[in-house]
This record gives structure tokens, sequence and C-alpha cells, in this order.
């Protein structure tokens, strides 16, 4: 069985800081992707970032990236240059390629002007 | 192209009434998904429909909750008769892949209240 684990309920920025969310997971299986969800108040889960556990380079997408510690079972979020827009709630998620996406809990960003 | 969308954006209902969910998917995502998502947890998925077969639905409570997916395009979730646990939301979500590798589209949901 797989599971995610995101351990900061609530996480604090300043404007045109960086912040960065964790994310543990755990999975039996040897071929898997983990993903950065964002839902802003209007619900809507976007997809902020992917990465193949194949795959040792860390992805990013313009001011996301994503520091992957295959060993460690760690895939924390790091956001550059904070903008009021990014604040959100942030979610972890794990598949092993099937279809089964298992969600972390969450992490609400509060970004201060 | 058009988003995921989904119908109603709220609803409020008394325990043991019933409640029906609406989702259209983007045009040509042969795969759809409904999750839960209760409040302070990430969603779970209730059913995945390939088409307008069902591929996983071992957590969907199949006492109270139905879904179907006429013609492999628009889907409805069934809620009948709802519990105070039931209040959460309900997310619908397509891919053109069965493989969700390279990630959902999502709604904006449907928040269901039951009182």
């Amino acid at each position: 069985a797989q599971t995610v684990t995101q351990s900061q309920p609530e996480m604090s920025v300043q404007e045109a800081e960086t912040v960065t969310l964790s994310c543990t997971y755990d999975t039996s299986e040897s071929d898997y992707y983990l993903f950065w969800y964002k839902q802003p108040p209007s619900r809507q889960m976007i997809l902020v970032i992917r990465q193949e556990a194949y795959k040792q380079q860390n992805a990013t997408e313009n001011r996301f990236s994503v520091n992957f510690q295959k060993a460690a079972k760690s895939f924390s979020l790091k956001i550059s240059d904070s903008q009021l827009g990014d604040a959100a709630m942030y979610f972890c998620a794990c598949t092993s390629g099937t279809y089964k996406y298992i969600f972390g809990t969450g992490t609400r960003l509060k970004v201060l002007a | 192209e058009a988003g995921v969308a989904q119908s109603p954006r709220y609803k409020i209902i008394e325990k043991r009434q019933s409640v029906a969910f609406w989702c259209n998917p983007i045009s040509g995502h042969a795969t759809l998904y409904w999750y839960q998502q209760i409040l302070g947890q990430g969603p779970k998925l209730l059913i995945q429909f390939q088409n307008n077969g069902v591929v996983d639905d071992s957590q969907l409570p199949k006492d109270r909750f139905s879904a179907e997916r006429l013609k492999g395009v628009d889907s409805t979730l069934k809620i009948q008769p709802a519990k105070l646990e039931d209040s959460a939301v309900y997310l619908c979500a397509s891919s053109s892949r069965r493989t969700p590798k390279d990630g959902y589209t999502f709604g904006s949901g449907t928040r269901l209240t039951v009182v």
C-alpha cells in the first residue's frame, strides 16, 4: 500500500521570498510518479509539477522545483519568488502508474504582502 | 480546450435524502474519476471509469453510492440515502490515458453539506 505524508498543515511566506513544502511517501513499487497539486479557493486541483521516480534529475517548472530524495522517500516542493497568487492548499500525490492517486492531507500556504 | 464541468457547485440536503452530481469530462478523455475530499483531508478515489466501464470501485460505499457513465461521456454520482459523514467536496477528473502518470484535469467540484 502507498502512503503520502505532509507534516506541515500550514506555512507562511513573504511575497518574493522562497518557501519549501515537505512531503514523504512510502511505496513498494519500483516504478512510480510523484505530483504536487495546487488547490485554490475555487477548489479546482491544478497540476503544479510531476516527477518520474526513475529520473534522478529534479523537475522544474518556472518558479516551482522539487527536491526528490529517492532513498529517503522525500519529495519537497520549492516555490521561489512567491506571489500572492500562490496562496492555496498544496497536495502531494503518488501513483504507481496504475490509476489511483494517493494524496497527502495538504499544506495551506499563506503569502504575506 | 474546455475544462471538466461539474454541477451543482453547492448542495445542502438533510440526512436520509438523495442527491446527484453531474460531471462532463474534457472531450475525448476516455478515463473519468470521482474523488471524495473530506475537509482537512486529501482527495480519495471513489470510482474510476474507462469509457463506460468501471475499472475500480473498491472504495465506493455501494450500499448508498452509485455512479454511471452512459455512452462513455458524462457521468453522474448519486448518494441515497445521505449520511452526515458524506459532507465533503466531490471532485470529478478526467485523463486521456488509463494511467494517470501525465496527471489528471480536475473540475471545480461540488460541495455537499448534509445536515
